[in-house]
């Protein structure tokens, strides 16, 4: 079955802190990747995407990730961490064709004290 | 830039009633979903919709659930008879045909709360 792994519930960080947060998935086909945030009282926004080439995409706000093919990874980078991106972080996966679901993990909060 | 909204941001409901959630989607998308969220769980694919039918559903979108596009800009999903454990958040979300790897663009949420 599908799925999608997030190893921390909840990181709390101090400002200028880097950050990881890893993300695991199970899916047997062509994948595509993202990572989504939701800000406190805000929709879920899109912070980056992987679909093909460069294992390594940049996002939105500084963010990185990482497409791991042996490890059936994904992990969310960036080196130094804001207040402002205190919010709640969802890894997802969808299958290779049109219009396809988006399975997530049950996403990290993540605390950045100032 | 165009978003996706939805309507009412909060909705209570008595058990057995029913309730539609509404969606405006972006305009030139094609494709249309609806997830929910249990307070403290993942975000959960109900339904896609493309095409004025049903492309996919998970086994949570059972006879109870229905959705629709009753004009060209709104989308909506119906629950039948509310149970208590269909209290969540219901988002929205919407894509451009084309290419596998389009974006969904997600609503703010409505939040259902079943007493």
């Amino acid at each position: 079955a599908q799925s999608v792994s997030q190893h921390n519930h909840h990181v709390i960080l101090s400002e200028a802190a880097s950050l990881e947060l890893g993300c695991n998935y199970s899916y047997g086909g062509t994948v595509n990747l993202f990572w989504y945030v939701q800000y406190p009282g805000q929709h879920l926004q899109l912070l980056l995407k992987y679909f093909s080439g460069d294992p390594l995409v940049k996002g939105i706000k500084g963010f990185e990730a990482e497409f791991i093919k042996s490890k059936f990874s994904f992990n969310l980078r960036k080196p130094s961490v804001q207040w402002s991106d205190t919010a709640e972080y969802f890894c997802a996966v969808k299958g290779g064709n049109q219009g396809g679901k988006l399975i997530f993990g049950q996403g990290t909060e993540l605390s950045v004290k100032p | 830039e165009p978003e996706v909204t939805q309507t009412p941001s909060h909705q209570v409901t008595q058990m057995g009633q029913e309730v539609i959630l509404r969606c405006v989607p972006i305009s030139n998308h094609l494709y249309f979903y609806w997830y929910r969220q249990i307070l403290g769980q993942k975000v959960e694919f109900l339904v896609s919709f493309y095409n004025n039918e049903i492309s996919e559903k998970s086994e949570i979108f059972d006879d109870q659930f229905s959705v629709e596009r009753p004009d060209g800009s709104n989308f909506t999903l119906k629950i039948r008879s509310t149970k208590l454990e269909d209290s969540a958040m219901y988002f929205c979300a919407s894509s451009e045909a084309g290419l596998a790897r389009n974006e969904q663009f997600f609503g703010p949420g409505t939040r259902l709360t079943v007493l």
